[in-house]
């Protein structure tokens, strides 16, 4: 059973680059699809969007000018980058297994709150 | 990408059976079968309960049941138990992106 965890700052200043890491343990990132959503507090999930076991990505068009995410095959790790934040990007994250073939998040972390303020 | 319609609130008593709908358009839920059902209790993440609208992963309690119909999915726990209390989420392909429900709160009463 894969077991994803993501890390990363959790406070970020307005403006600034939201930078966290996913580490998979359990599986390989060389298969299968990882992708990451976010959940504002006491509100619903969005998909930001995911990346392909190849590297092939696609995000959620509402996002996709300031997202980034990317693949680290040598650390087992897959990334997330979303640039010139503001308080309404105030979210828990989280990281999560794809399965491509049924659009299904099969496996999550467990979630990291990042806070945009000055 | 508007988000799917769910209804904020459902509740039945133990035992008893409780439905949650998820309505879109016919570019996501009534275009593709691919509808997930995911159930998140408070400080968790969620957890995938159903995919390609019927089918359960392992693990998952067959009270625990999808349909569609249209452009509306559908949730339906039979045999409610304290445990089941807890926030859904339905999701939808929509065209090489994916898309969320409202979320619905389930209590049992």
């Amino acid at each position: 059973q894969v077991q994803l965890q993501e890390s990363g700052p959790g406070l970020v200043k307005p403006s600034e680059t939201l930078s966290l890491t996913c580490t998979v343990s359990g599986g390989s990132i060389s298969s299968h699809y990882w992708t990451w959503i976010r959940q504002p507090p006491g509100k619903g999930l969005e998909w930001i969007g995911y990346i392909s076991y190849s590297g092939s990505t696609n995000y959620n068009p509402s996002l996709k000018s300031r997202v980034t995410v990317s693949l680290d095959t040598s650390k087992n790790q897959f990334s997330l980058k979303l640039s010139s934040v503001t308080a309404a990007d105030t979210a828990v994250y989280y990281c999560a297994k794809f399965s491509g073939p049924s659009w299904a998040l099969l496996s999550w972390g467990q979630g990291t709150l990042v806070t945009v303020s000055s | 990408q508007s988000a799917l319609t769910q209804p904020p609130s459902a509740s039945g008593s133990p035992g008893q059976s409780v439905t949650i709908s998820c309505t879109g358009t016919s570019s996501d839920v009534g275009g593709y079968n691919y509808v997930s059902w995911y159930q998140q209790h408070p400080g968790k993440a969620p957890k995938l309960m159903i995919y390609e609208v019927t089918k359960r992963p392992s693990g998952v309690p067959d009270r625990f049941s999808g349909s569609k119909s249209g452009n509306t999915a559908s949730l339906t726990v039979s045999g409610l138990q304290a445990e089941d209390e807890a926030d859904y989420y339905c999701s939808s392909y929509a065209g090489s992106t994916e898309v969320f429900g409202t979320g619905t709160k389930v209590t049992v009463l």
